[in-house]
C-alpha cells in the first residue's frame, strides 16, 4: 500500500538554526500539508500545497516557514531561524483531491523536530 | 472557550467492552466530523468521516453526531488490545474550509 515517508524521523538543532523537513507524498496525490503537534497537545495545521503554490495556511505558518516541491517526488518543510518553541512533530499528508471528502488525507510518520 | 474540547483519558477497558470517546464543539459552523487514530510513533489514520447528524457505522465503530448539543462520540464494540491507541476528532467546514481543527486526543488502553 502507498504510504507517505518523511525524513529524517528525529532532527535535533540549535535555537536560530535553519532546518528543512522532507516528505515523499503519494505518488499520484496533488495536495500536500504539513502539520504540528506540540508534545501534549492538539494536532495543528500549517500550511495545505497545490500546483506549486500555497492555497493555505494557519497563522502559525509565519514569514519563517517555507514550503517547496522541489522536484516530483519531494515537498519541503523550512524554518529560517528555528525557536524553541518550534519543537515539536510534524506530520506532512498529501490527498488526491480537495475535497470534504478528508479520508484521502493520509499522513506520514511524522518528524520530531527538537530544537535546543 | 476552546473550538474543539475532548478529554485527554487515558481511558483503560478490559478486552471486550464497549467504549465510548466523545468530544464537544463551539463552532456550529463545523460541517464535517472525523476520527483519526493514532498509533504510537504513527502519523493520525483517518476511521471515520460524517456530515450531517445521525450514525454512521462501520465494522466494530459507531461515529455519532448531534449537531444540536455540538457534540460527537465514536463508539468502540468487542475492543481488542490492538485498539489500544490514541483517538483524535476532528472537524472542519467553516468558510468552505477543508482544513481539519482537532481534539487534543483520547489516550485508549484496551488490556487483555
Amino acid at each position: 500500500e502507498p504510504e507517505v515517508t518523511q525524513t529524517p524521523s528525529h532532527q535535533v538543532t540549535q535555537m536560530g538554526q535553519e532546518v528543512i523537513l522532507r516528505c515523499v507524498p503519494i505518488s499520484n496525490h496533488l495536495y500536500f500539508y504539513w502539520y504540528r503537534q506540540i508534545l501534549g497537545q492538539k494536532v495543528e495545521f500549517l500550511v495545505s500545497f497545490y500546483n506549486n503554490e500555497i492555497s493555505e495556511k494557519s497563522e502559525i505558518f509565519d514569514d519563517q516557514f517555507s514550503v517547496e516541491r522541489p522536484d516530483g517526488s519531494n515537498f519541503t518543510l523550512k524554518i529560517r531561524s528555528t525557536k524553541l518553541e518550534d519543537s515539536a512533530m510534524y506530520f506532512c499528508a498529501s490527498s488526491p483531491t480537495e475535497g470534504a471528502l478528508t479520508d484521502t488525507q493520509y499522513f506520514g510518520p511524522g518528524t520530531r523536530l527538537t530544537v535546543l | 472557550q476552546k473550538e474543539v474540547e475532548q478529554d485527554p483519558g487515558p481511558l483503560s477497558v478490559p478486552e471486550g467492552a464497549i467504549v465510548s470517546l466523545n468530544c464537544t464543539y463551539s463552532n456550529s459552523a463545523f460541517q464535517y466530523f472525523m476520527w483519526y487514530r493514532q498509533y504510537s510513533r504513527k502519523g493520525p489514520e483517518l476511521l471515520m468521516y460524517t456530515y450531517s447528524s445521525g450514525n454512521k457505522e462501520d465494522g466494530r465503530f459507531t461515529a455519532q453526531v448531534d449537531k444540536s448539543s455540538k457534540y460527537i462520540s465514536l463508539f468502540i464494540r468487542d475492543s481488542q488490545p490492538s485498539d489500544s491507541a490514541t483517538y483524535l476528532c476532528a472537524m472542519s467546514g467553516p468558510g468552505g474550509s477543508y482544513i481539519p481543527t482537532f481534539g487534543r486526543g483520547t489516550s485508549l488502553i484496551v488490556h487483555p
